[in-house]
């Protein structure tokens, strides 16, 4: 079936707007993640979901952040008020099941955000 | 938390050669150790993985080994092919965490000069 699907590919804002990303995760995953990956740097997590369970929010760098799950599937990233440090790759992984499964997380192409 | 750290940052090859990078990770109760690769604009892709209850794992021209004394695992790649370059992530997983979050290490720049 189809990958994770990410959109905007790509997205240029000013800065002070509000930007929201999208994920669609591949169909009957249930563990989704959110990670942001600053230019030539490594994958920095920043939300996971699992389920109907309340979500990890442990990596989201400031209140300025939020990530909502509908329906258990489609996830949206809201970043408010955005800065110039918010410009990098957001990536969305999904999973199989979370809890300890070991199951391999399957990346989207990820959302270019650049804030000018 | 967990900490990965990865090594060589980049890493430059003749087409032929081998490639190794290695990474450690600081809890010693981590069980699940994958590596990604990803092309320039593109999507991290998994290309093989270790749980802690091996030692060694390898498929075709990787394979990847795993010390949990040490703390530490590694990528080896043989006879490397220009399309080999590409960025390697490592990551590792404690088992006591409660969802199946990644740690990732900073990532190694491989070019294989053909």
């Amino acid at each position: 079936g189809a990958g994770v699907s990410q959109s905007p590919s790509n997205k240029v804002t000013e800065k002070g707007k509000d930007v929201e990303l999208r994920c669609d995760p591949i169909s009957g995953h249930t563990a989704l993640y959110w990670y942001r990956q600053s230019l030539g740097q490594g994958l920095e997590f920043l939300i996971y979901f699992q389920g109907n369970s309340a979500p990890d929010k442990s990596g989201l760098p400031s209140d300025r952040f939020s990530a909502e799950r509908t329906g258990g599937s489609v996830s949206t990233l809201t970043i408010q008020r955005t800065q110039q440090e918010d410009s990098a790759v957001y990536l969305c992984a999904s999973s199989s099941a979370g809890g300890g499964s070991n199951q391999p997380q399957h990346f989207g192409d990820g959302t270019r955000l650049s804030i000018l | 938390g967990e900490n990965v750290e990865q090594h060589p940052s980049t890493l430059s090859v003749q087409e032929g050669d081998s490639a190794v990078i290695k990474c450690t990770y600081s809890d010693s109760a981590s069980n699940y150790f994958p590596w990604y690769k990803q092309e320039l604009g593109k999507r991290p892709q998994l290309i093989i993985d270790i749980r802690s209850n091996v030692g060694e794992k390898k498929d075709q021209r990787i394979a990847v080994t795993l010390n949990k004394t040490a703390k530490h695992f590694s990528l080896h790649i043989t006879e490397t092919q220009p399309e080999d370059s590409a960025v390697y992530f490592c990551a590792a997983r404690p088992p006591l965490n409660a969802g199946n979050m990644l740690t990732f290490g900073g990532g190694t720049r491989l070019m294989v000069k053909p």
